[in-house]
C-alpha cells in the first residue's frame, strides 16, 4: 500500500520567515495530494490541494509544490503569522484500483510560529 | 451541511466496557473513513465504507474493534471490551468519489479515555 513520509516533525520559525514542510510517497498511481491543518482540539481541515496534472499551486500565502518523478510534495507558507501554529499534514490518494479513495497521512509537522 | 457530524465529543470509560462511537457523514458523500489519532502512530486508518459496505478493514487492530453503516447517513464504531490502550481519539471523515478527486472531510472527533 501507499506510504508517505513527512518531514521534519516539528519547526519553529520566527513570524515572518517562511515555513517548508516536505513529503515523499510510494505509489506512483497517487494522483491526489492534500494538506491539512489541525488546531487544537479540532479535526484535521483542507488547506490546500494539488493533483497530479500540475506541478505548482499557489493560494495566498500557501503554496504547494510537487515532482511525480521523485515522487515528492511540499507545502511553503510565506509570511507567517502566529496564527499559522498548527500540526500540518500531507496525504496522498489515487482515484483507481485498489485502495482507491483512501488517504495515507504523513505522521504531521507541528509548526510553531514565534511572534 | 452541519459537516460531518461525531457523537460523543468525549468519552471515559472503565477498561472492559463497550464503547460505541457515531458518526453521520455529509449528505451525498460515498465514502466514509474511521481513522485512530496518537502522538505515537499519528493518523491510522482503521476501515472506510464505500456506498455503505466496508472496503478495507486491515486497520483494524484487533477483534475487539468492529465498524457498522447500516445507512449512508450513519456509522458507529464500536470496542469491546475497551482497554486503556484504546485511548485516543476517534476521527471520522467523508469525501465524494469523482474522477477528479475531492476533499475528505473530517469531524470534530471523539476523544477516548479508558481507565
Amino acid at each position: 500500500g501507499e506510504n508517505v513520509e513527512q518531514h521534519p516533525s516539528t519547526l519553529s520559525v520566527q513570524e515572518g520567515d517562511s515555513a517548508v514542510i516536505k513529503c515523499t510517497y510510494s505509489d506512483s498511481a497517487s494522483n491526489y495530494f492534500p494538506w491539512y491543518k489541525q488546531e487544537l482540539g479540532k479535526g484535521p481541515q483542507l488547506i490546500i490541494d494539488i493533483r497530479s496534472n500540475v506541478g505548482e499551486k499557489k493560494d495566498q500565502r500557501i503554496a504547494v509544490t510537487l515532482n511525480k518523478t521523485a515522487k515528492h510534495f511540499s507545502l511553503h507558507i510565506t509570511e507567517t503569522q502566529p496564527e499559522d501554529s498548527a500540526v500540518y499534514f500531507c496525504a496522498a490518494s489515487k482515484s483507481r484500483g485498489a485502495g482507491s479513495y483512501q488517504l495515507t497521512f504523513g505522521k504531521g509537522t507541528k509548526l510553531s510560529v514565534i511572534p | 451541511d452541519a459537516g460531518v457530524i461525531q457523537s460523543p465529543r468525549h468519552e471515559v470509560t472503565e477498561m472492559g466496557q463497550e464503547v460505541t462511537l457515531r458518526c453521520k457523514p455529509i449528505s451525498g458523500h460515498d465514502y466514509l473513513f474511521w481513522y485512530r489519532q496518537t502522538m505515537m502512530r499519528g493518523l491510522e486508518l482503521l476501515i472506510y465504507f464505500n456506498n455503505n459496505v466496508p472496503i478495507d478493514d486491515s486497520g483494524m487492530p484487533e477483534d475487539r474493534f468492529s465498524a457498522k453503516m447500516p445507512n449512508a447517513s450513519f456509522s458507529t464504531l464500536k470496542i469491546q471490551p475497551s482497554e486503556p490502550r484504546d485511548s485516543a481519539v476517534y476521527f471520522c471523515a467523508s469525501r465524494l468519489s469523482d474522477r477528479l478527486n475531492t476533499e475528505a472531510f473530517f469531524g470534530q472527533g471523539t476523544r477516548l479515555t479508558v481507565v
